[in-house]
């Protein structure tokens, strides 16, 4: 079974903090992608990648960055929290070339930015 | 473009009574459409996928979701709900054979009344 593991479940910061989200896939898919979920708003899309070293933004990469230098890890990066990036987050990964297959998810990250 | 529309946010239903949750979808080519569930504190899972072929598509814990292309629908339904079923869908669709990423729907919350 593909496995998608996030580095934390809670995670509570202070504002102007820089935040790490690590997400590690274990069955070599070249596709991640990094979606925040809020409450009547669904999920939606910060950033992905194709390859390592590839990225592309998605609908709302403001206040976010991300690093792939290895195949299995994609990390967000949140350079300065910011009370309005407290949400649920969420890494995918998606195999090989298409980015239209199904995806598979971690359990996500409750970041709480105070 | 692709778009999705679950029609409603929160659906309460009564153990053992069946359930339907709407999805509607708006595409100028054809589609891959697909339904995750979400259960507390936890990530997205694959419920089901329809690709291609027959145009019910089953999972095994007894949901069952019908592709519709003149009414460019993907309900999903279930006879009798179980307690164990308290989550949240979503359904999603992406381009067939187009390298675009897959579109969430917002999800609806599936309440079951004891």
């Amino acid at each position: 079974d593909v496995k998608v593991t996030q580095s934390s479940r809670y995670l509570v910061k202070r504002t102007g903090e820089k935040v790490f989200l690590e997400c590690v896939q274990d069955m070599d898919h070249e596709n991640m992608f990094w979606y925040r979920q809020d409450p009547g708003l669904g999920l939606r899309l910060i950033y992905f990648s194709y390859d390592v070293k590839m990225k592309e933004k998605g609908d709302i990469p403001e206040g976010y960055s991300v690093s792939r230098e290895k195949k299995e890890r994609f990390s967000l990066i949140l350079e300065s929290a910011s009370t309005n990036q407290t949400s649920m987050y969420l890494c995918a990964s998606s195999p090989s070339g298409s980015l239209s297959y199904e995806q598979y998810f971690g359990p996500g990250t409750r970041l709480t930015v105070t | 473009a692709q778009s999705v529309t679950q029609l409603d946010s929160q659906v309460p239903v009564f153990e053992e009574a069946p359930v339907e949750l709407r999805c509607n979808y708006s595409s100028s080519v054809s589609v891959y459409l697909f339904w995750y569930v979400q259960y507390p504190n936890q990530g997205l899972q694959l419920l089901l996928k329809y690709l291609s072929g027959s145009t019910l598509v089953e999972s095994i814990n007894g949901f069952e979701a019908e592709f519709n292309k003149s009414q460019t629908s993907f309900h999903l339904r279930k006879p009798s709900v179980h307690i164990s079923d308290t989550a949240e869908y979503f359904c999603a669709v992406s381009p067939l054979n187009r390298d675009d990423k897959i579109i969430f729907g917002k999800g609806t919350r599936l309440h079951i009344l004891p």
